[in-house]
């Protein structure tokens, strides 16, 4: 049964580092034409893909928001972790981990984890 | 990066309508096309991946067409837990979400 679960915590101060946790059961993130994602919702709006990486630690990260995140892997614990530097209260949102797939270079998510909540304010 | 819409966004109707989405692309995307659906407070779940390909476990009501920068989500008798917001994704370069429709009780 493929499993994912959001950490971190659900305050954050402007300017601050955010750093979220996906730990991940169910699939290893060395198998091969996976990975996870992390997508983001802000209250009563629409998905937002932010970053992923996969397997061969191939990354990737959304073109407005490159500069402020980060994400990595550790395989031998099964869990992936983002960091977005600066946060601010435009940030406020749901932040998900998802597994993505790629199957001949069409790459959606089929695992979602629950989603974790995350505000930003003073 | 490459444009995504949907239409309409939002829409009511009733258990056993057809219902259809539709997806619009900036520019050509194939078929990178994928289709959610979102219930309040729940993870968004994969219905279509590919523009066409059913998800495992899916109920075959749900079905995916079009290539190239038009595309639809056809729901062929809606049922009670069909309401929810539904989401298209396009795969071709950065991944990029649809605004969503939301399909409500008439």
């Amino acid at each position: 049964q493929v499993t994912l679960k959001e950490s971190g915590p659900v305050l954050v101060k402007p300017t601050e580092t955010l750093t979220l946790t996906c730990t991940v059961s169910g699939f290893s993130l060395s198998n091969a034409r996976m990975g996870v994602s992390w997508i983001r919702q802000p209250p009563g709006k629409a998905l937002e893909w932010l970053a992923h990486i996969f397997s061969n630690d191939e990354k990737s990260y959304s073109t407005s928001l490159k500069s402020r995140l980060t994400i990595s892997k550790d395989t031998s614990k099964s869990q992936v972790v983002l960091t977005m530097t600066n946060m601010d209260p435009v940030d406020t949102a749901t932040y998900y981990c998802a597994r993505i797939r790629s199957s001949w270079y069409y790459y959606y998510f089929d695992y979602w984890g629950q989603g974790t909540l995350v505000t930003v304010s003073s | 990066d490459i444009q995504m819409t949907q239409s309409p966004s939002s829409l009511s109707a009733s258990v056993g309508d057809r219902v259809t989405i539709t997806c619009r692309a900036s520019q050509s995307i194939s078929s990178y096309l994928n289709w959610y659906q979102q219930k309040p407070g729940k993870a968004p779940k994969l219905l279509i991946y590919a523009a066409s390909s059913l998800q495992s476990g899916v109920p075959s009501r749900f079905s995916g067409s079009g290539s190239g920068t038009d595309f639809t989500l056809t729901i062929s008798s809606l049922q009670p837990e069909d309401f929810a917001t539904y989401y298209c994704q396009q795969s071709y370069s950065t991944l990029i979400f649809g605004p969503g429709t939301k399909v409500d009780i008439k």
